[in-house]
C-alpha cells in the first residue's frame, strides 16, 4: 500500500522569505500524480500544485514550485516569497494512475505553516 | 460557478443515532468523492462515485455507506454513530480526467457525544 509521509507538523516563515515543505511518499508503482493541496482555517482545501510522475520537469504555480525526485520518492513544496494569506496547513497528496480512480487521494499528515509579518 | 456545496455545516448527534450528510458537486462534475478527516488519522478516503455508480471504497466499516443521485448530487450516510465518528467530513468534486483535481466543499462538522 502507498503511504505518504510529512514529517513537519509545524514550519514558520518570516513573510517575503522563502520556505520549503517535504513531502517522502512510498510507492511501488511507476505511473502516479502529486499534489499538495493547502487547506486554510475555513476549511476549504484548495490544489496548489500538481505533478505527473511521468514528467521530469518539476511543476511551477507562480510563487509555488516542487523538487520532485522520483528515484529518492520525494516532493518538497517550495514557498517563494511568502506572503500572510499563505498561511494554512499543507497536505501532500498521491494519487495512483491505475486502477481507473480518481478521486481516491492518500494524504500526508500535514505541515502547518505560520507567516510572521 | 457555484463550488461544492456540503449541508449540514455542522451537527451534534448522540451515539447511536445515524447522520446523514450531503453534497452538491460543482455543476458538470460527476465524481464525487467523501473524506474523513479527524486530527489523529488525518484524511483518509470514504469512497468515490461516479454515474451513481461506487467506483472504490475505503477501508472503513459497513456502517458508512453512500450513494450518488442521477443528477451527481451524493449523500453519505453513517449509522449507530460512535464518538469515534467525531470528525469533518468532506466532499470533493471532479470531471473524470487524467488532471484528476479534486474540488473540495467546506466539510460537514459531525460531533457525536
Amino acid at each position: 500500500a502507498q503511504t505518504v509521509t510529512q514529517s513537519q507538523p509545524e514550519m514558520s516563515v518570516q513573510e517575503a522569505e522563502t520556505v520549503t515543505l517535504s513531502c517522502t511518499y512510498d510507492t511501488s508503482e511507476s505511473d502516479y500524480y502529486l499534489f499538495w493541496y493547502k487547506q486554510p482555517p475555513s476549511r476549504q482545501m484548495i490544489l496548489v500544485i500538481r505533478q505527473e510522475a511521468y514528467k521530469q520537469q518539476n511543476a511551477t504555480e507562480n510563487r509555488f514550485s516542487v523538487n520532485f525526485q522520483k528515484a529518492a520518492k520525494s516532493f518538497s513544496l517550495k514557498i517563494s516569497d511568502s506572503q500572510l494569506g499563505d498561511a494554512a496547513m499543507y497536505f501532500c497528496a498521491y494519487r495512483s494512475d491505475y486502477g481507473g480512480s480518481q478521486g481516491n487521494l492518500i494524504f500526508g499528515k500535514g505541515t502547518k505553516l505560520s507567516v510572521k509579518p | 460557478k457555484a463550488g461544492v456545496t456540503q449541508t449540514p455545516r455542522y451537527l451534534i448527534k448522540t451515539r447511536g443515532q445515524q447522520v446523514t450528510l450531503s453534497c452538491s458537486p460543482i455543476s458538470g462534475h460527476r465524481s464525487v468523492s467523501w473524506y474523513q478527516q479527524t486530527p489523529g488519522q488525518g484524511l483518509q478516503f470514504l469512497f468515490e462515485y461516479f454515474s451513481e455508480t461506487q467506483r472504490n471504497k475505503g477501508n472503513f466499516p459497513g456502517r458508512f455507506s453512500g450513494r450518488q443521485f442521477s443528477n451527481s448530487r451524493s449523500e453519505m450516510n453513517v449509522s449507530t454513530l460512535e464518538l469515534g465518528d467525531s470528525a469533518l467530513y468532506l466532499c470533493a468534486s471532479s470531471l473524470m480526467g487524467y488532471t484528476g483535481e479534486l474540488f473540495f466543499g467546506e466539510g460537514s462538522r459531525l460531533t457525536v457525544l
